[in-house]
């Protein structure tokens, strides 16, 4: 157990509609991440956020948004979703921004059906 | 740009022999480089890194690894197959120490 926390583990849903994924990190970790991991794409990074602040952007199409809470929980919506949306999701939190190479450490992912 | 080319998608082995898996990189500036495992319905656990100093690296579970400046390389070795070894692994690199950048991933199967 890593002590990340995800929330739905599954979620079926159709084209079209809009979802939201919930991460809650270690205690005491400042930084949040959101990876996909898809059969076509493999592990893509999507967006970190540190201590409430965007602090790094990846791949993440305009129809996927993210925030950080001040209790330091995360949540990704993704809208208007497509079938190629369906994928794991995976979180990861690390200790500090990242700037040290800090150890991420990741939730057990929530899986996306879009159908 | 950073990437990773991880040699071999599938990697079977007989229990008790020696494990190899194969990790190149591209990176700009010196890099972060990372080894994780991904066993069958559960997130990703860290093996080891390499940040900076001695560039062989211990793991957890008997797993070593070796950073090769020369040869951009970071190659994962287990001297001796368990079972319980099978699963998914991942390099990855990282430039600035935050967001990850991964390989495709090897499966390696452990046959007994």
């Amino acid at each position: 157990d890593s002590g990340v926390t995800q929330t739905p583990k599954h979620l079926i849903t159709a084209t079209g509609q809009r979802v939201t994924l919930r991460c809650s990190p270690r205690s005491g970790d400042l930084s949040v991440y959101w990876y996909q991991q898809s059969l076509d794409q493999g592990l893509q990074f999507l967006i970190q956020y540190y201590n409430g602040e965007e602090r790094a952007k990846g791949n993440i199409l305009e129809r996927f948004s993210a925030q950080q809470f001040p209790d330091l929980h995360s949540e990704l919506n993704l809208s208007s979703l497509e079938l190629g949306d369906s994928a794991l999701y995976f979180c990861a939190s690390s200790s500090s921004g990242g700037m040290m190479a800090d150890t991420q450490y990741f939730g057990p992912g929530t899986r996306l059906t879009v159908l | 740009a950073q990437s990773v080319t991880q040699l071999g998608s599938h990697v079977s082995v007989s229990e008790g022999a020696l494990v190899l898996l194969r990790c190149n990189y591209s990176s700009s500036v010196p890099p972060y480089l990372f080894w994780y495992v991904q066993y069958p319905n559960q997130g990703l656990q860290l093996l080891l890194k390499y940040t900076t100093g001695a560039t062989l690296v211990k793991g957890i579970n008997g797993f070593e690894a070796e950073f090769k400046k020369s040869e951009t390389s970071f190659h994962l070795t287990k001297p001796s197959a368990h079972m319980s070894d099978a699963a998914e692994y991942f390099c990855a690199v990282s430039e600035y120490g935050n967001k990850l950048v991964f390989g495709a991933g090897t499966i390696l199967r452990v046959k007994s």
